[in-house]
C-alpha cells in the first residue's frame, strides 16, 4: 500500500483565516482519526470516522473545527478563523476495523 | 490528568548497549498498550504491542514488559542501533478507538 498520505505538509496562515488539511488513508480503511500534537506533547484525539460516520469529537475540536469524509474515503479537516494556539502537526491516521492505526507524515500548521 | 506518563523527555544510550523506555498509566481500563517511533518530520510509525493479559512481547530487538499491578510497562531495545534515535510514544487504549498517549521521550544512541 502507500500509506496514509496528508496534503498540505506545512501550512502558514495568520490568524483568522480559515484553513483545510486533507488525508487520504490507506485504501481498504474503513477507520480514519485526526489527532493533534504540539510541541513536546504526544498526539490528542480529535475524531474519528468509521466509513463516512463521524462517531466521535473530543472536546478538543471547538466549533471553528470541522471534519468531513464524503463517500468513506478521503477526510478533510477545516479550521475557521485560526487562533495561535492552533498552531500544531495535525495527523491523520487509518485502520481496518480495531487494527492498529497507521499514521500519515502529518500538517505543520503555523498561526502568525 | 496524564493517564499515560513518560517521566523521561530523552536519554542518552551508547551504541550495542540495552536502552529501557519506561511508561506509566493511571486508568486500570486499558488493557491494550503500543509503543511508536517518531523519527522528525514524520508520523509516528507502529513498533510493539502488548496485550494487558501478557507480561511480555518479543519482536526481534524490541522486548515490551508489562507490569500490571504496578501500571508500569518498559521497551528495551537491545542492541541499540544508531538509526533507533528518535522519539518514542507509549500510548494506550481501553478497548476502544482512541489512543491516549504519553509526552515521548527523545532516545539518542551515541557512537
Amino acid at each position: 500500500d502507500t500509506g496514509v498520505s496528508q496534503d498540505p505538509r506545512h501550512k502558514i496562515t495568520k490568524r483568522g483565516q480559515n484553513v483545510t488539511f486533507r488525508c487520504d488513508p490507506i485504501s481498504e480503511h474503513n477507520r480514519l482519526y485526526w489527532y493533534r500534537q504540539t510541541l513536546g506533547q504526544g498526539p490528542e484525539f480529535l475524531t474519528y470516522f468509521q466509513n463516512e460516520a463521524q462517531l466521535e469529537k473530543s472536546r478538543l475540536l471547538s466549533d471553528r473545527f470541522s471534519a468531513e469524509r464524503p463517500k468513506g474515503s478521503f477526510s478533510t479537516l477545516e479550521i475557521q478563523r485560526t487562533e495561535q494556539g492552533d498552531s500544531a502537526m495535525y495527523l491523520c491516521a487509518s485502520s481496518l476495523g480495531q487494527g492498529r492505526p497507521r499514521f500519515g507524515p502529518g500538517t505543520r500548521l503555523t498561526v502568525t | 490528568d496524564q493517564q499515560v506518563k513518560q517521566n523521561s523527555p530523552s536519554l542518552s544510550v551508547q551504541e550495542g548497549r540495552i536502552s529501557i523506555l519506561n511508561c506509566d498509566y493511571t486508568n486500570s481500563m486499558f488493557d491494550y498498550f503500543l509503543w511508536y517511533k517518531k523519527y522528525p518530520a514524520e508520523g509516528p510509525t507502529f513498533l510493539i504491542s502488548i496485550s494487558s493479559i501478557k507480561d511480555k512481547n518479543e519482536d526481534g530487538r524490541f522486548t515490551v514488559f508489562l507490569n500490571k499491578s504496578a501500571k508500569h510497562l518498559s521497551l528495551h531495545i537491545v542492541p541499540s542501533q544508531p538509526g533507533d534515535s528518535a522519539v518514542y510514544f507509549c500510548a494506550a487504549s481501553g478497548g476502544n478507538y482512541q489512543l491516549i498517549w504519553g509526552a515521548g521521550t527523545k532516545l539518542i544512541i551515541k557512537p
